[in-house]
């Protein structure tokens, strides 16, 4: 167990709604990244925030858009949902410390579009 | 943009052997962090192993070893007494110190042959 906790862990929904996907770091940390990982695929970075601003951004569609709160848990929203969107999606937090340069991965949100 | 290769897609082995996964990189900076992270099945990302690049010394975790090259920027997994848990996807990643955004290869993938 990561202590990187994600919810919901499947999520099946329709082409042209919106999903909203959550994310709460380990204790203390204060960096949470998204990824997106399509089947077969490797990790593609969407976005990092670090103590609720952006810092950096990755492939990310226009359609999603992330922010991380005060009590430091992050959501990712993906709307106008197509097929391709269908993917494990990933969040992984990092913080001070010693291990502060590694990530720590949650399980996952399996997203279905159908 | 750093990136980061892995021109091995698929790889095997038989139990008990040794294998050895490929990893190059490229980037201008001196100072960064290597890492390789597991991915069975079950599709959770887990920490294998981490590189800091000013120590000269290898990483090693167990059976699991890295062959750190800076200047040829390579960064080579060494699994010895593979076992049967060892097949997974294998995923190579980079960071800048002080970066924002952690980069991956494409995976590896490991079959372990009985």
């Amino acid at each position: 167990d990561s202590g990187v906790t994600q919810t919901p862990k499947h999520l099946i929904t329709a082409t042209g709604q919106r999903v909203t996907l959550r994310c709460s770091p380990r204790s203390g940390d204060l960096s949470v990244y998204w990824y997106q990982q399509s089947l077969d695929q490797g990790l593609q970075f969407l976005i990092h925030y670090y103590n609720g601003e952006e810092r950096a951004k990755g492939n990310i569609l226009e359609r999603f858009s992330a922010q991380q709160f005060p009590d430091l848990h992050s959501e990712l929203n993906l709307s106008s949902l197509e097929l391709g969107d269908s993917a494990l999606y990933f969040c992984a937090s990092s913080g001070g410390g010693i291990d502060s340069n590694e990530q720590f991965f949650g399980p996952g949100t399996r997203l279905t579009v159908l | 943009a750093q990136t980061v290769t892995q021109s091995q897609p698929e790889m095997s082995v038989q139990e008990a052997e040794t294998v050895t996964l490929s990893c190059t990189y490229d980037t201008s900076e001196s100072d960064y962090y290597l890492f390789w992270y597991k991915q069975p099945p079950s599709r959770q990302m887990i920490l294998v192993i981490r590189q800091e690049a000013y120590k000269q010394q290898n990483a090693t975790e167990n059976r699991f070893s890295v062959n750190f090259q800076k200047a040829a920027k390579s960064f080579s997994l060494k699994i010895s007494d593979s076992q049967l848990g060892d097949a997974a996807m294998y995923f190579c990643a980079y960071r800048g110190k002080g970066g924002n955004q952690f980069y991956f290869g494409t995976g590896t993938s490991l079959t372990v042959i009985p």
